[in-house]
């Protein structure tokens, strides 16, 4: 059974702070993706990765980083959390295929709170 | 740029009716994908159906088919004889040929009433 886990499932933290967000896939996909989620706005992507140590900026790369060490582990930094970063956090990988695409699958997501 | 709308931010309907989800795009791409996805309460977001632009034949999954209409952009869901367990987030996504990059409508929040 495929799964993306993500390290919290709920965070708090304090303006200012250093956030690290895990997200693990045990599928061996290429991609990997980071994601928040706004009501009214759907999801929009931060960054995505689709190999050990690359990186690409997606729509919102402002204020995040993002790391890639090994291939099944994409991490999502918040620098200097700020409120403006209260969101859902999502985390989703796929497959590099070359023809028809494949789904991206997703992990249950990180609710973080920035007070 | 692309983007997809999507009208509908939350409908409800009666348990074994049948519904259908709205989803419009703009794009000068000629080839491209297009997914629903389902997103439960608390629960991880799944993919529902797929679409790829250059097959004329609408998808179908069970209980899940869509409507595309290349010309018009319109992506539409319909969800036949609905379930409680139907109840959910449901996104509209499109994707070039040439990336995995999905772009994402806002969602629409579907009630299935008992």
């Amino acid at each position: 059974d495929v799964k993306v886990t993500q390290s919290s499932r709920y965070l708090v933290k304090r303006t200012g702070e250093k956030v690290f967000l895990e997200c693990v896939q045990d599928m061996d996909h290429e991609n990997m993706f980071w994601y928040r989620q706004d009501p009214g706005l759907g999801l929009r992507l931060i960054y995505f990765s689709y190999d050990v140590k690359m990186k690409e900026k997606g729509d919102i790369p402002e204020g995040y980083s993002v790391s890639r060490e090994k291939k099944e582990r994409f991490s999502l930094i918040l620098e200097s959390a700020s409120t403006n970063q209260t969101s859902m956090y999502l985390c989703a990988s796929s497959a590099f295929r070359e023809g028809p695409v494949n789904e991206q699958f997703f992990g249950p997501g990180t609710r973080l709170t920035v007070l | 740029a692309q983007t997809v709308t999507q009208s509908q931010p939350e409908m409800s309907v009666q348990e074994a009716e049948t519904v259908t989800l709205s989803c419009t795009y703009d794009t000068s791409e000629n080839n491209y994908y297009l997914f629903w996805y389902k997103q439960p309460p608390s629960r991880q977001m799944i993919l529902v159906i797929r679409q790829e632009a250059y097959k004329q034949q609408n998808a179908t999954e069970n209980r899940f088919s869509v409507n595309f209409q290349k010309a018009a952009k319109s992506f539409s869901l319909k969800i036949s004889d609905s379930q409680l367990g139907d109840t959910a987030m449901y996104f509209c996504a499109f994707m070039k040929d040439s990336n995995y990059q999905l772009i994402w409508g806002a969602g629409t929040k579907l009630i299935i009433k008992p």
